[in-house]
């Protein structure tokens, strides 16, 4: 199985600070990654799919990038709305696999 | 509009099946997969198997033994069956169109006596 290790697991930023969560995988998987929020008793939120495909509807100050292992999420500007746990994913080849989540607060 | 729903009993017993059915509307099992995740309380999300739009099945590898995924796609309804069901199985189900970006609101199942 694919092992997802995301970084960090807690993070702390001042509003209109540029935010970055990375999630490696324990080997190539094409591009098949996709970050998702979780705010506080809600559903996940797809954020970004395949990488760097921002989903219809979510600001555009959230972007993503990476290739191979390597993966980056980022968030421009942080808004206090932006407040949540951030997952990734791997859907490369099954069984799919979530990163352990990093959590997003406001300083 | 694309939903999914949720649905099964909040309380099992240990060592008892679960069995959890998700309701889809807005689009066809034949042409899209269906996945549930799951969430312990307080903790990450684990994604548990899916079914595809052609009926195969793929399983998370620790729950491959009692773990089984069907659907009946007349009704457009997904089911998960899990059986021996321990403490740690507690948590949020969450059915899934992944490819799509659409999750159900999830249902909480706590194992207890």
């Amino acid at each position: 199985d694919i092992q997802m290790t995301q970084s960090p697991s807690f993070l702390s930023a001042t509003v209109g600070d540029r935010v970055t969560i990375n999630c490696k995988a324990s080997q190539n998987i094409n591009k098949y990654l996709n970050w998702y929020q979780q705010k506080l008793g809600e559903a996940p939120k797809r954020l970004i799919y395949n990488t760097n495909s921002l989903q219809t509807g979510i600001p555009s100050r959230f972007s993503g990038s990476g290739s191979g292992t390597d993966y980056t999420l980022t968030i421009s500007s942080l808004q206090p709305e932006d407040v949540a746990t951030y997952f990734c994913l791997q859907h490369n080849s099954g069984p799919f696999t979530f990163g352990s989540g990093t959590k997003l607060e406001i300083k | 509009q694309v939903q999914l729903k949720e649905s099964g009993p909040g309380l099992v017993q240990p060592s008892q099946t679960l069995s959890l059915t998700c309701t889809v509307s807005g689009f066809s099992l034949t042409s899209n997969s269906v996945h549930w995740v799951r969430q312990p309380p307080g903790k990450g999300l684990e994604w548990v198997g899916a079914i595809w739009s052609g009926g195969s099945t793929d399983y998370n590898s620790a729950l491959k033994s009692r773990l089984s995924i069907s659907r009946d796609t007349s009704k457009s309804q997904v089911f998960l069956k899990m059986n021996s069901l321990q403490t740690e199985d507690t948590a949020i189900y969450f059915c899934t169109s992944l490819g799509r970006g659409y999750w159900g609101q999830g249902v909480m199942v706590t194992v207890s006596s």
